[in-house]
């Protein structure tokens, strides 16, 4: 089964700690995303990675970092300079980034809690 | 910046009704618009894609219309049913990245 998987589903976090939550696709896509979701707003864009070895910050890219060593693997990085990290996490992944007939794939999602 | 806004935040209809959702952006250069469906707690399920130059397009009980000029798009859900209970967002593309709305949250009444 092609998909993207997104571990742990539910992660808990203390103060100044840095979490790494993961994302893995089999679908052999070149393009892959992070975003933010919080109660009663839309998506908002971490990180986004074109091809491997290259990624790009969005628009709160501020406490989080991320590496693309790997086509199928994009992690990202809650790190202690994140003042408000808790929210719902969503990787997706596109066969070509910003093509206009291509729609992302999203993983499961990862809710991430500070204690 | 491109602005999405959903209008209602919150829809109850019983079942057999049809729905129809309503997505507004403020910047028409976009490459696409979607809508995805989001069930609680989940991640999001791809419903519909219309391309800039398109002006809707069709999947089963689901229809979808854009109109590029005005900043709209709206969602039909023919004959709704309780499986349908969702919350539905609505996505433009500009400049290679997405912009989503908050979304509509839709109950369907048995």
């Amino acid at each position: 089964d092609g998909g993207i998987t997104q571990s742990p589903k539910y992660l808990f976090r203390k103060e100044g700690q840095n979490v790494t939550l993961s994302c893995e696709q089999n679908l052999n896509h070149d393009a892959m995303y992070w975003y933010r979701q919080d109660p009663g707003q839309g998506l908002r864009l971490i990180y986004y990675s074109q091809i491997v070895n290259d990624f790009q910050k969005g628009d709160i890219a501020e406490g989080y970092s991320v590496s693309r060593e790997k086509k199928e693997s994009f992690p990202l990085t809650v790190t202690s300079a994140q003042k408000n990290p808790t929210a719902f996490y969503l990787c997706a992944s596109s066969a070509i980034f910003g093509a206009s007939t291509d729609t992302q794939y999203f993983g499961p999602g990862t809710r991430l809690t500070v204690l | 910046k491109q602005e999405v806004t959903q209008i209602p935040a919150a829809l109850s209809v019983p079942e057999g009704e049809n729905l129809v959702l309503n997505c507004s952006f403020t910047d028409s250069a976009i490459y696409n618009l979607q809508w995805f469906r989001q069930d609680p707690g989940k991640g999001l399920t791809s419903l519909l894609l219309i391309q800039s130059s398109q002006r809707e397009q069709t999947s089963g009980r689901l229809n979808a219309s854009l109109d590029k000029s005005s900043g709209r798009s709206t969602l039909y859900i023919a004959a709704s049913q309780p499986g349908d209970s969702a919350t539905y967002l609505c996505a433009v593309t500009n400049d290679y990245k997405l912009s989503f709305g908050a979304g509509t949250t839709v109950t369907v009444r048995a």
